[in-house]
This record gives C-alpha cells, structure tokens and sequence, in this order.
C-alpha cells in the first residue's frame, strides 16, 4: 500500500470548515484514497473513499488533486464531536474482507 | 451500515491468566475479520487476519500460541490471550464487512488491562 503523510495534529474553531491534509504522492492508478477516524476509546469509524473524482457524503467531501498525490478531507461544519484522529489510508478497492493498515493519522481539536 | 460488537467492552485480569474477547458481525456474515492492538497515544496495528474455518493468520512479531484465535462461524471471531502479562494491557479492536461492500467496520473495542 502506498505511504500517506498526515499533520500530526491540527485544531480548527468550532462551527468552521475542518481541513485534513494527506500527501500520498506515491499512489498507484488503481488505488482509492480511504479516510477513517477514531474517536477517544472508539473503534474507527469510516468517513468517505474516492478514486479521483471529488466525493461528499453526509459526512464529509473528499477533495483529490489532479495528479492524485495529495487529497483532503473537509468537514464542512465542524462541531465538537468532530475531535477525532483522522486516518488517510490508500490502497486498492478495498471490499470488507481485506485489512487496512492504519499510518499515524492527524489528530483533530475542535475548539469551542 | 453494518455493526460490529465486542464482548466485554473492558476486562481486568491477573498475571498469567487468560482472557477472551469476542467479536460479533450482527447484520452481515464474515468470513474474515480482523484484530488489531492499539496502546495509547499509537496508531492501530493489526496483528492477525481470522479466517472462518481454517487457520488464522498471523502479522510478523504476533505470537500465535500467546494470542489464540478462532472463527468457528460467519459470525463470530474470538481472541484469546493466555498467560497474560502487564505489557499485553491494551485496546483490542476487531473489524470486519461484508465481501459485496466497499466499507470496513470496526468493533468498540475491549480495553485489556493485566494487573
């Protein structure tokens, strides 16, 4: 699986745009761009996949450069029980029977 | 989507005893799930794929006869620690979904503590 880098940790003001950077400069042509995030003592919950086409979902949009070596995730509202590590995962089509492998991900304060 | 539990959701044990955990796919059927070991401020490491009726297997560096596993149904995956020591205290967490789905699912999670 191609390597992500993440922010270490970013903070963003409550009821503003939340902006999550992933380089992944070394993505494949056949790989999907994954993010996840785990709140405090949670499992991981999925947010949105995309391939390289802009993707929105109820909860997030997903934003993939041209040249797919970069993306970003945008929670457009961001409220307090947004505070979460954000993980950038790439790797082909990922069907539920297939392991994921999680990098160091960005943790995200929402301030009040 | 699909829901993944996890049984109990936090466990104390002594030294050298043995501890499982089970993992529950509640509306789809898996015939892989997955445990993954987390310690605090870590990102998740996953330490073995569990396979329904056959062999588990295992990540470099897991110690297989340490961290049992068995997936006797499409429903079902169980994680056993033996002979626990205080360096095995750590979040457990199990995922799982269906093959038709693009989405992975994630358990709660069980925190291990080892006193």
């Amino acid at each position: 699986d191609a390597k992500t880098t993440q922010p270490t940790s970013m903070d963003c003001a409550e009821g503003r745009a939340a902006n999550l950077p992933c380089n992944h400069s070394t993505i494949s042509g056949n790989e999907y761009v994954y993010w996840y995030r785990q709140i405090h003592s949670q499992g991981p919950q999925y947010i949105i996949h995309g391939l390289k086409n802009n993707e929105t979902n109820e909860m997030a949009s997903l934003i993939i450069t041209e040249d797919r070596k970069s993306s970003t995730l945008i929670l457009p509202h961001a409220t307090l029980r947004d505070t979460a590590v954000y993980y950038c995962i790439v790797r082909p089509p990922n069907f539920g029977n297939e392991k994921l492998t999680f990098g160091t991900g960005t943790r995200l304060t929402i301030i009040p | 989507g699909a829901v993944v539990s996890q049984h109990p959701s936090w466990v104390i044990c002594k030294s050298g005893t043995s501890v499982k955990i089970e993992c529950r796919s509640l509306d789809f059927q898996a015939t892989t799930m997955f445990w993954y070991r987390q310690f605090p401020k870590q990102s998740l490491m996953l330490m073995a794929t569990s396979n329904e009726g056959s062999k588990a297997t295992y990540e470099q560096g897991v110690e297989k006869d340490k961290f049992l596993i068995n997936h006797a149904s499409l429903t079902l995956s169980t994680l056993t620690v033996t002979s626990a020591h205080p360096e095995d205290s750590s979040f457990y967490i199990c995922s799982g979904g269906p093959t038709s789905s693009y989405e992975q699912y994630f358990g709660p999670g069980t925190r291990l503590t080892v006193t």
